[in-house]
């Protein structure tokens, strides 16, 4: 089975923090994703990735970068953590290759829940 | 625009009764893909069933079936018999073919009480 992994489950920060969060997953996936979800909104995509060093943002890019040095691990970065920034962050990967991207079911992480206090 | 709404914030039912997810999409695409997601307390969503535009043919899969109609674009999802560990939040989701970005609705957290 597909394992995607994300390093901590609960995290809390402060404002202003720089805050890593991190994905990795050991199926040899070509595209992860992050994204945010919120009570009311639904699952927001923040960044896709479709290799390794190759992104792409999605709906809500701004305050975050992500990074991808090696294929099995795609982490979002917080620059500035901000208050707003609260939120469930959920990492996705999927196999396929980018033409058919939105063909293929995702598998998901398990989630982070960040808190900036 | 693409467009994914669950009408249904928060449902609650008796274990054994049988109960409908709504899910409703707008997209102008010929091609395209709906899904469901199942994300139980532990908070790793899970892929419950896919399907493209050309098939409308209904899916039974044991307590689940699902109901995809295209006059209506609606993509609805029953379980049958519910038991407790159903109990979760359930998401629809869009996507074009082509294209990276899956659109979900905004979850149908279903409770099922003993």
């Amino acid at each position: 089975d597909v394992k995607v992994t994300q390093s901590s489950r609960y995290l809390v920060k402060r404002t202003g923090e720089k805050v890593f969060l991190e994905c990795v997953q050991d199926m040899d996936h070509e595209n992860m994703f992050w994204y945010r979800q919120d009570p009311g909104l639904g699952l927001r995509l923040i960044y896709f990735s479709y290799d390794v060093k190759m992104k792409e943002k999605g709906d809500i890019p701004e305050g975050y970068s992500v990074s991808r040095e090696k294929k099995e691990r795609f982490s979002l970065i917080l620059e500035s953590a901000s208050t707003n920034q609260t939120s469930m962050y959920l990492c996705a990967s999927s196999l396929v290759p980018l033409i058919r991207v939105g063909d293929e079911k995702l598998f998901f992480g398990s989630g982070t829940q960040l808190s900036v206090l | 625009a693409q467009k994914v709404t669950q009408a249904q914030t928060e449902i609650s039912v008796v274990e054994k009764e049988d109960v409908t997810l709504d899910c409703v999409y707008e997209t102008r695409d010929t091609t395209y893909y709906l899904f469901w997601y199942k994300q139980p307390p532990s908070g790793e969503l899970v892929f419950l069933i896919r399907r493209n535009s050309f098939d409308e043919q209904n899916e039974i899969s044991g307590r689940y079936s699902w109901n995809f109609q295209k006059s209506t674009s609606s993509f609805n999802f029953t379980i049958t018999a519910s038991q407790v560990v159903d109990s979760a939040v359930y998401f629809c989701a869009l996507s074009d073919s082509g294209t990276y970005k899956y659109i979900f609705g905004t979850g149908t957290r279903l409770k099922v009480l003993a």
